[in-house]
């Protein structure tokens, strides 16, 4: 099993639409959660951190379910500008640094 | 507040010959962090350093490859005798020590030929 895994897509949306992506994670002691946005070719940039009280951004809306172990990003009002590849990523337990990425989930808006 | 600095932006080399590609980190980040992405793929951890430290080097080749990062001076991802499959972009990222998130640079791009 995959320390992190997510569906792959491409979600393919049209602009207005709300759209959720969900990741799930296999060390139950993870501390540590965050979603990624990559442009085809750019660098990741970090969205938002997960809280365990979950959070909101705007039109970002980011969950933790640790009982189940998986987070969401949830997309409301899509833009043409969310297109993009959108990465969950993990931090391990205690003070080990190197985060696990996912695969990355690619969303497509269309007009 | 510059961001994380990553030099050359595109890089071409011959078969053989060695590859140097530099990140310095953000101001006031003491933790580099070197990614590798082949195309059409996703990314890959290299290695983990702190300053005059490797922390975490799981993910580097055992030939070939090795990282610096210097008291002064920028971090340095080094690559002898490339060879074709090392065509990739090379990201680096840092963090502060009061945090996980890791900030990246916007990438070398390596193509060997």
């Amino acid at each position: 099993r995959k320390e992190v895994e997510q569906d792959p897509g491409p979600f393919n949306v049209p602009e207005g639409a709300t759209v959720a992506f969900n990741c799930t994670y296999s060390n139950s002691a993870s501390q540590s959660f965050f979603w990624y946005r990559q442009d085809c070719r750019k660098e990741p940039k970090l969205l938002m951190s997960v809280y365990s009280s979950g959070n909101e951004d705007g039109r970002f809306t980011a969950q933790l379910n640790r009982a189940s172990q998986y987070i969401s990003l949830l997309i409301r009002d899509s833009k043409l500008s969310d297109s993009a590849t959108y990465l969950c990523v993990v931090s391990p337990a205690g003070n080990n640094r190197k985060l696990i990425w996912g695969l990355g989930t690619s969303l497509a808006v269309n007009p | 507040n510059a961001g994380v600095m990553q030099n050359p932006r595109h890089l071409v080399r011959r078969r053989g010959q060695e590859a140097r590609l530099r990140c310095s980190p953000m101001k006031g980040h003491s933790h580099v962090y070197w990614y590798r992405q082949l195309p059409e793929e996703g990314l890959k951890f290299m290695v983990y350093l702190q300053k005059e430290n490797i922390i975490d080097e799981s993910g580097m080749p055992k030939e070939r490859f090795s990282a610096e990062f210097p008291k002064e001076g920028p971090s340095i991802l080094r690559i002898q005798q490339v060879v074709r499959g090392d065509s990739a972009a090379y990201f680096c990222a840092s963090s502060p020590s009061n945090q996980y998130e890791q900030y990246f640079g916007p990438g070398t791009r390596l193509t060997v030929t």
